[in-house]
């Protein structure tokens, strides 16, 4: 069974700069994952991010950015806001199937 | 932008089959590009993706569910519907439905609906 990795809490300061990382067991995850970032907040509906590696959804603010690092699919934050505070899953694509990390729980302090 | 509503029974008796509808409103089910799907959320646990059905009719399944999972198209009604049978306790979810292009495009979803499994 495939099994997709992300870091499971992250701490920032506000104004900082973040990167959550996603792993995957099969190997280095590539273009090919069409990796995509949603976010979450608590009680809410999921919200997409970054589809395909590095694109930003219409609604996703410029503080939010996708990109391959050493392996795995990353999610820079940069100039972090309170309300940034979620919890932020990965998604890869096998082949005609999906699976979600298990997500980071991001604190902004 | 099609926006989405998902209905369903709240509470399922292990065993049975969970139905769920997913409405579209703003838009054709059958007129766009999209993937219509269905994802879940267990209590305090990570998201699932569940099926895609392509507007045309393609269909894709989670292998770990495969067997148990249908997701179908009423273009009459401007629906889609996910069946789930068998169900034990381990499927009670907020179930979401989800719209989106190819690889993640426009992607979006409904604001979900909790599924309970216990009799």
């Amino acid at each position: 069974q495939t099994v997709v990795t992300q870091e499971p809490s992250l701490t920032v300061s506000p104004g900082g700069t973040v990167i959550l990382t996603c792993a995957s067991s099969t190997g280095a995850v590539t273009s090919d994952y069409y990796p995509n970032w949603v976010q979450q907040k608590p009680g809410q509906a999921p919200r997409a991010l970054i589809y395909s590696t590095t694109s930003r959804q219409s609604w996703t603010p410029v503080r939010f950015s996708g990109s391959l690092l050493g392996g795995k699919a990353a999610l820079t934050l940069s100039g972090v806001q309170p309300e940034d505070e979620a919890e932020y899953y990965c998604l890869l694509y096998y082949g005609g199937a999906w699976v979600f990390g298990g997500g980071t729980k991001l604190t902004v302090l | 932008q099609p926006q989405l509503q998902e209905s369903g029974p709240g509470l399922v008796k292990p065993s049975e089959t969970l139905s769920l509808t997913c409405t579209v409103s703003g838009g054709s089910i059958s007129s766009s590009s999209y993937y219509w799907g269905w994802f879940r959320q267990p209590p305090g646990k990570e998201l699932e993706w569940l099926a895609y059905i392509f507007y045309s009719g393609g269909t894709f399944y989670n292998p770990s569910l495969k067997s148990r999972v249908t997701i179908s198209v009423d273009t009459s009604k401007n629906q889609f519907s996910l069946r789930l049978t068998a169900v034990t306790a381990a499927d009670t979810a907020v179930y979401y439905c989800a719209r989106t292009y190819a690889y993640g495009y426009d992607l979006s979803w409904g604001q979900g609906t909790l599924v309970t499994v216990s009799s």
